[in-house]
């Protein structure tokens, strides 16, 4: 079955820095993978979508890079603001019979200090 | 529209109770889906329908859960005979065809 692995511990970085947070996948490459931000006791919000066909995308400061022969996606935040502080998750779509069903990684929890 | 909408946000209930729990998505959006958080975990998939129809369900989902979407529109999601295990937070989502999923603000249910 699909694995994603994101780092389970918490990354912590300065305002003003970049923030990089990594998602591993094992086995078949989906569809497209998202990237969504959690808030304490709140629902995930999606952040970006980017397909297996495409290396990169970005939005404002936002940028995810898809790597399907390492099986890897990068996200990075530049210029992070305190605001920024969440808890990150990785999710993939399967391909055929592809139901938009995600499967999410257990997500990494950014802190951006002042 | 403001989103997806979730009721109730808490729920407290005894073991051996049964629970029911109500999304209702975006309007236009004909997929919804049903997953299920534990701390420090990822949404775990659950349940997808398209319109009216339920057509996949995850074997995390035994014979006391069920969901239903009459008519494509609103869902619900009953577990029967609760068990500790159950607590978690339950989150439903919506889209139009694949893609970004749009998330309610999840039903804390809490088992004692």
């Amino acid at each position: 079955s699909q694995k994603i692995e994101q780092n389970s511990e918490a990354l912590n970085i300065q305002e003003g820095k970049t923030a990089t947070l990594t998602c591993n996948y094992t086995n078949y490459s989906p569809a497209y993978l998202q990237w969504y931000r959690q808030d304490p006791g709140r629902g995930p919000v999606f952040l970006l979508l980017i397909r297996e066909n495409e290396k990169e995308k970005r939005k404002e400061r936002l940028k995810v890079t898809f790597d399907t022969t390492l099986k890897q996606s990068l996200f990075h935040i530049t210029a992070s603001q305190p605001a920024d502080s969440a808890t990150y998750l990785c999710a993939l779509a399967m391909g055929s019979g592809n139901t938009g069903k995600l499967i999410f990684g257990q997500g990494t929890t950014l802190q951006v200090k002042p | 529209d403001t989103g997806v909408s979730q009721n109730p946000r808490h729920k407290i209930t005894k073991r051996g109770q049964n629970v029911t729990f109500r999304c209702d998505p975006i309007s236009e959006h004909n997929r919804l889906y049903w997953y299920r958080q534990t701390l420090g975990q990822g949404p775990e998939f659950l349940t997808y329908f398209q319109n009216e129809a339920q057509l996949e369900k995850s074997r995390l989902l035994s014979d006391r859960f069920s969901a239903e979407r009459p008519k494509g529109s609103f869902s619900t999601l009953e577990i029967q005979r609760t068990e500790q295990g159950d607590s978690a937070m339950y989150l439903c989502a919506s889209s139009l065809g694949t893609g970004e999923a749009f998330f309610g603000q999840g039903t804390r249910l809490t088992v004692v």
